[in-house]
């Protein structure tokens, strides 16, 4: 399968704890975003990377959040000190990026994080 | 935030009935509209990317128009049937979608 995959698909923690997560884009693909769904919600931007840029964050992303995508492949997601308030599913798209906008963009299939 | 809503919130028709479900968003900037089926424990699938007001597209038995001048596209299932049940989420923007909460479709057999 040569989609967008995400690694864990479920992560439980406690509060105040470190998670990270990985998302591994379908391959050609420059661009990667993140998105968060929390329960009765559409998924809501997080940030986005043109190869390993980062050009846009939303204000939904706190200083406990830091995504990276060094060598414009894969991207991580860390989030610091969680709270309950950060459990939601934490979803992973990427597209060709050749164009400013309206690219189709591809989800994997989320990670599942509950802060207990 | 761009505000995009959906409608219904959810539905439920029989096998073999058609169906119809609206995405509503801001009609002034308009980049493009994105519809995404949404299956239990699968990853959204792209179903149509719109980009110019009257656009129709059409994939097997689902089909989307839309209509960037007053601010609203809808989705069409023709036929329905049980694989179809799914979430149908309509998104709106450029780089950074703004989702709607999405329309709850369960085909009954």
């Amino acid at each position: 399968d040569t989609g967008v995959s995400q690694d864990p698909r479920h992560k439980i923690t406690k509060r105040g704890q470190n998670v990270t997560f990985r998302c591994d884009p379908i391959s050609e693909h420059n661009r990667l975003y993140w998105y968060r769904q929390t329960l009765g919600q559409g998924p809501e931007f997080l940030t986005y990377f043109q190869n390993e840029a980062q050009l846009e964050k939303s204000r939904l992303l706190s200083d406990r959040f830091s995504a990276e995508r060094p060598k414009g492949s894969f991207s991580t997601l860390e989030i610091q000190r969680t709270e309950q308030g950060d459990s939601a599913m934490y979803l992973c798209a990427s597209s060709l990026g050749l164009r400013r906008s309206q690219e189709t963009q591809y989800f994997g299939p989320g990670t599942r994080l509950l802060v207990l | 935030i761009l505000n995009v809503e959906q409608s219904p919130q959810s539905l439920h028709v029989q096998e073999g009935d058609s169906t119809n479900f609206t995405c509503s968003f801001p009609s002034s900037n308009f980049y493009a509209l994105h519809w995404y089926r949404w299956e239990t424990a699968k990853s959204p699938e792209a179903l149509f990317v719109m980009t110019l007001n009257g656009d129709e597209k059409k994939k097997g038995r689902i089909s989307a128009t839309l209509n960037t001048k007053e601010g609203y596209s809808y989705l069409y299932i023709k036929g329905s049937q049980p694989e179809d049940s799914a979430t149908y989420l309509c998104a709106f923007g450029a780089n950074n979608l703004f989702f709607g909460t999405g329309t709850r479709l369960t085909v009954i057999p």
